[in-house]
């Protein structure tokens, strides 16, 4: 168990909805980060943020938006849903160099 | 950006053989060097890490090797298990993680 915890682990909806991903990070880690995982494009990096701030941005499309809360979890909303955007959605989060992976929230859009 | 290139894609062994999976890097800034364990439905989990100063890192039965001259570094494991089959994934890193495509590795009995 790495300690980073999100909800749901599975969500199916349909195309054109709107979804939100949460995320609670490790104890005491302050930075998050989301990444998207697809048989075709591996793991992508979309976003991180550092208390509470955006640190920095990956491929993330202008469909999808994070942001993290002074309780330092993080919500990662999709919106516009298309089928391509059925992927595993990774959070994970770190103090320092390492970097501790969720177990992920499977997203299906049909 | 940092590109992440990681051979080979698939990797069949024979348990107690050894496997390797090498990769290179573009940003020659990157200065940490992750290697991350996803068994079927479960999250990255970091199994070894080496950082631009060292050359070389052992723990147990898996190896990490650095060449920043080259910008390569590889993953050793050696006696495989089949507990050991699950996709390796390298990653570069400045200041943000870039992830290899992966290395689906299989030990059979």
């Amino acid at each position: 168990d790495s300690g980073v915890t999100q909800t749901p682990k599975h969500l199916i909806t349909a195309t054109g909805q709107r979804v939100t991903l949460r995320c609670s990070p490790r104890s005491g880690d302050l930075s998050v980060y989301w990444y998207q995982q697809s048989l075709d494009q591996g793991l992508q990096f979309l976003i991180q943020y550092y208390n509470g701030e955006e640190r920095a941005k990956g491929n993330i499309l202008e469909r999808f938006s994070a942001q993290q809360f002074p309780d330092l979890h993080s919500e990662l909303n999709l919106s516009s849903l298309e089928l391509g955007d059925s992927a595993l959605y990774f959070c994970a989060s770190s103090e320092g160099y390492t970097i501790y992976f969720g177990e992920g929230s499977w997203l299906t859009v049909v | 950006g940092e590109n992440v290139e990681q051979h080979p894609s698939t990797l069949s062994v024979q348990e107690g053989d050894s496997a390797v999976i090498k990769c290179t890097y573009s940003d020659s800034a990157s200065n940490y060097f992750p290697w991350y364990k996803q068994e079927l439905g479960k999250g990255p989990q970091l199994i070894i890490d080496i950082r631009s100063n060292v050359g070389e890192k052992k723990d147990q039965r898996i190896a990490v090797t650095l060449n920043k001259t080259a910008k390569h570094f590889s993953l050793h494991i050696t006696e495989t298990q089949p507990e050991d089959s699950a996709v390796y994934f390298c990653v570069g890193s400045n200041y943000k993680l870039t992830f290899g495509k992966g290395t689906l590795l299989t030990v059979n009995p």
